[in-house]
């Protein structure tokens, strides 16, 4: 399967407690985007990255997110101190882009966090 | 501020009937429109894209969407609706600047009645 891999799937945490998720985007992509999605909502834009540089972060949703791309290949998302309002879909997209130009993207199946 | 309208967020349709999923996003000199689907439990798939060509777009399972610039709109039709298109759909801007890449509207979910 050549698409957008997540791991783990679904992820049940206490409070209080750090998780990571990780996102493997098609290989030849060099944009990755991280999105939360709670229930009967449209996705949140978190961050994205262009090869491993994190060119908008500034819509992380506090200083409790961080996201890397060390190699501009994989990439982990990161929630310390986990709350029970970060309790949502986690999704990750990739795409090909050149500057102005973007193709579009293509999500993976997402993360499911419940905070308990 | 970069956005996007879904002006329905609950559609109902009979089988048979035109679906009308209606869109529409803040100007911008050049923006890039998707729509997604999304099943329950399932992934967000892209129905079809416009990216300045043709303004009438033709995606899979039959959909179509058409840019109308002097209207800033990006409605999704389906002539004939199935069983089978009931899901939450998203309209989806991209703009070639800016700090959010992809700007997601609040999504409508279609209903589709046997």
């Amino acid at each position: 399967d050549t698409g957008v891999s997540q791991n783990p799937r679904h992820k049940i945490t206490k409070r209080g407690q750090n998780v990571t998720f990780r996102c493997d985007p098609i290989s030849e992509h060099n944009r990755l985007y991280w999105y939360r999605q709670t229930l009967g909502q449209g996705p949140e834009f978190l961050t994205y990255f262009q090869n491993e540089a994190q060119l908008e972060k500034s819509r992380l949703l506090s200083d409790r997110f961080s996201a890397e791309r060390p190699k501009g290949s994989f990439s982990t998302l990161e929630i310390q101190r986990t709350e029970q309002g970060d309790s949502a879909m986690y999704l990750c997209a990739s795409s090909l882009g050149q500057g102005a130009s973007n193709t579009e993207a293509f999500f993976g199946q997402g993360t499911r966090l419940t905070v308990v | 501020a970069q956005s996007v309208t879904q002006l329905d967020s609950h559609v109902s349709v009979s089988e048979g009937t035109p679906v009308l999923l209606r869109c529409n996003y803040s100007s911008s000199y050049s923006p890039s429109l998707f729509w997604y689907v999304q099943h329950p439990n399932k992934g967000l798939q892209l129905l079809l894209k416009y990216t300045s060509a043709a303004t009438l777009v033709k995606g899979i399972n039959g959909f179509e969407a058409e840019f109308k610039k002097s209207e800033t709109s990006f409605h999704l039709t389906k002539p004939s609706a199935h069983m089978s298109d009931a899901a939450e759909y998203f309209c989806v801007v991209s703009y070639s600047s800016g700090n959010t890449p992809l700007v997601f509207g609040k999504g409508t979910r279609l209903s589709v009645i046997a």
